[in-house]
């Protein structure tokens, strides 16, 4: 089956300071998308984005489908944006949303 | 935000009890999903509907079952609890739009 594949594993960040992670499918994906999930376990949807580029505020993400990956930047990052992110696709004939094993961000002030 | 709701947040049942974790969205969503994720690790899908008594198995094998008798209520049933079990139970429901929102999560306890 599909694999997705999330880098890096653990990231620790000094308040202020920007990151990028990443997102590779070994296939073609629909629907990629990209979620927050707090220290409380709830997962937030942070961007639906199939291809090309989003902002949100500080956090931007962007697609490149042909390539099979997706990236995600946070900047001037802060303590709040601590937790886990993990990005998700489903394959082309199935609306089974395969998830990423997660890039577990610490933040610390 | 996404009015999807699941009860109860946190239950300790002891082991071979029957419990039901619920699940309510609603916003008229036709497919919804129950993910079971163990902390800090990925989510796995555990069941699928595509709507009003549709279900299907997700990728990880589970013991428990799932019923969807209306749109908006999507409950997971294990009939016998084991410890096995003590997870997080995620609940989520898919947009026309392709949107996946998900519940704020059961966490279960089996002892």
């Amino acid at each position: 089956g599909i694999q997705v594949e999330q880098s890096p594993p653990d990231l620790i960040l000094q308040e202020g300071a920007n990151s990028t992670l990443r997102c590779n499918f070994s296939d073609s994906v629909n629907n990629l998308q990209w979620f927050h999930q707090n220290p409380w376990g709830q997962l937030i949807n942070l961007f639906y984005i199939p291809s090309g580029t989003k902002q949100n505020g500080r956090l931007s993400a962007t697609t490149v489908a042909t390539e099979r990956y997706s990236l995600l930047y946070i900047s001037s990052s802060q303590t709040t944006d601590s937790g886990v992110y993990f990005c998700a696709g489903q394959m082309d004939s199935s609306y089974k949303l395969i998830f990423g094993s997660g890039t577990r961000l610490l933040v610390r002030p | 935000e996404a009015d999807i709701y699941q009860t109860p947040r946190y239950l300790v049942i002891g082991t071979g009890k029957k419990i039901t974790l619920e699940c309510s969205q609603t916003m008229g969503h036709d497919k919804m999903y129950w993910y079971q994720q163990d902390p800090g690790m990925e989510l796995h899908l555990i069941h699928y509907s595509y709507g009003v008594n549709s279900t299907e198995k997700g990728d990880l094998s589970s013991e428990s079952t799932v019923s969807r008798i209306r749109t908006e209520h999507f409950p997971l049933t294990l009939e016998s609890a084991r410890p096995s079990h003590t997870s997080q139970y995620l609940c989520a429901s898919r947009s026309s739009g392709n949107t996946i929102y998900f519940g704020e999560g059961s966490w279960l306890t089996v002892v």
